[in-house]
């Protein structure tokens, strides 16, 4: 069966410094796979996305970046942090290109910028 | 592109009540509807889904409703329990053009005991 890993699950980290979080999925191959954030309130905000291999599209621009290093790890960062980056970080991956498909999310990163 | 409207925001029920969750979209390319349920601190969990072909689903207690030429879909709890308490999100995918699912605000449910 397929799952989807993510961590940490707790991050609280200061402004300026670097980020890097970690998604792994398993159990399946060439998946899309998506980073979105919810900020405080319900809202889920597309961050980047990748069809395969060293593709990344990015949805807002920020100073956040991703990448995918591996068919089933795709990977988030900062250089420099901000207050304004803290929220819950959602991976989320599902079986291609095909319109048929719900995704199946990690169980998140929660980033406090102090 | 695609535009997904969910009402209402916050909805509280009685145990055993009955919620409904309406979504409406703006696309009429869009063949494919799921919903996520998010238990706090969680990550969201698709519950039910749905595809254009198809006007009801049901699985146990949760039911989806579809109407293509109003473009709006629904989700129906029957018997309301505390432990479906949680945000609900439906969304909306197209066949066409971009595969992105564009997701609604959010419900959040609140069942008292």
């Amino acid at each position: 069966s397929q799952t989807i890993h993510q961590w940490p699950a707790t991050l609280v980290q200061p402004v300026g410094s670097p980020l890097s979080l970690e998604c792994t999925v398993e159990g399946t191959s060439n998946p899309n796979l998506y980073w979105y954030r919810q900020a405080a309130g319900r809202g889920l905000q597309l961050l980047f996305y990748s069809v395969g291999i060293g593709q990344i599209s990015s949805e807002v621009p920020q100073n956040l970046s991703a990448s995918r290093p591996q068919d089933r790890q795709f990977i988030l960062s900062s250089k420099k942090l901000l207050l304004s980056d803290s929220g819950f970080y959602l991976c989320a991956w599902d079986g291609g290109g095909r319109a048929g498909y719900g995704y199946t999310f990690g169980s998140g990163t929660r980033l406090t910028v102090v | 592109g695609e535009n997904v409207e969910q009402h209402p925001s916050t909805l509280s029920v009685q145990e055993g009540d009955s919620a409904v969750i309406k979504c409406t979209y703006s696309d009429s390319a869009s063949n494919y509807f799921p919903w996520y349920k998010q238990e706090l601190g969680k990550g969201p969990q698709l519950i039910i889904d749905i595809r254009s072909n198809v006007g009801e689903k049901k699985d146990q207690r949760i039911a989806v409703t579809l109407n293509k030429t109003a473009k709006h879909f629904s989700l129906h709890i029957t018997e309301t329990q505390p432990e479906d308490s949680a945000v609900y999100f439906c969304a909306a995918r197209s066949s066409g053009g971009s595969y992105i699912p564009t997701f609604g605000r959010g419900t959040s449910l609140i069942v008292h005991p």
